[in-house]
């Protein structure tokens, strides 16, 4: 069965902490994504990667990098966290070049920012 | 304007009601579509491609008209499980995958 785990499924933080989001996926997929989902907004792509230690922006990367040292693993990095980064964060991955379009998703991390 | 946008509903149907929904996009270089269903308090999951020739499964149509630039879901014969946000996508590569804000369905007994 395919599988995206996200590290924390809950997380409360205090304004100007870094945060570590992390995500592993089991299915050998190329791509690899992260997006945040807000009451209203839908969801929105803060980065992907195509490839180990590739990384490309998003529709709202700012206040956020990326990591992707191995194939299965791309952490999202938020340096110094603010209030309106509270959210639920959602990784996906998929095939390169996929045809059916089918992302796959982790459960989300629901991070709160105080 | 949002590339994809979908009336939020929520739609509440009963059982056994047939119910549509439809969703605009304005990108034209999108060239695949897709609904999702997100169940609440989950991740989404991918129910079903949408192509301009329809498709169809089980209790679910999908249909794209490219001319207007509209998506539209069927679901027949509702049944409560069916209760969930239906999510619209458009997608130009792996690279523009554009999420729809989502339609909430809630079928009541």
């Amino acid at each position: 069965d395919v599988k995206v785990t996200q590290s924390s499924r809950y997380l409360v933080k205090r304004t100007g902490e870094k945060v570590f989001l992390e995500c592993v996926q089991d299915m050998d997929h190329e791509n690899m994504f992260w997006y945040r989902q807000d009451p209203g907004l839908g969801l929105r792509l803060i980065y992907f990667s195509y490839d180990v230690k590739m990384k490309e922006k998003g529709d709202i990367p700012e206040g956020y990098s990326v990591s992707r040292e191995k194939k299965e693993r791309f952490s999202l990095i938020l340096e110094s966290a603010s209030t309106n980064q509270t959210s639920m964060y959602l990784c996906a991955s998929s095939f390169l070049g996929s045809s059916t379009g089918e992302l796959f998703f982790g459960e989300g991390s629901r991070l709160t920012v105080l | 304007r949002k590339e994809v946008e979908q009336d939020p509903g929520p739609f509440n149907v009963p059982e056994g009601a047939t119910v549509a929904f439809n969703c605009t996009y304005s990108n034209s270089a999108s060239q695949s579509f897709f609904w999702y269903r997100q169940d609440c308090r989950k991740e989404p999951k991918l129910l079903m491609s949408v192509y301009s020739s329809g498709n169809e499964d089980g209790r679910f149509t999908a249909q794209l008209n490219r001319a207007s630039q509209y998506i539209s879901l069927l679901i027949r014969d509702s049944k409560l499980s069916d209760s969930a946000t239906y999510l619209c996508v458009g997608s130009g590569g792996y690279q523009k995958v554009t999420f729809g804000t989502g339609t909430k369905l809630q079928v009541i007994p």
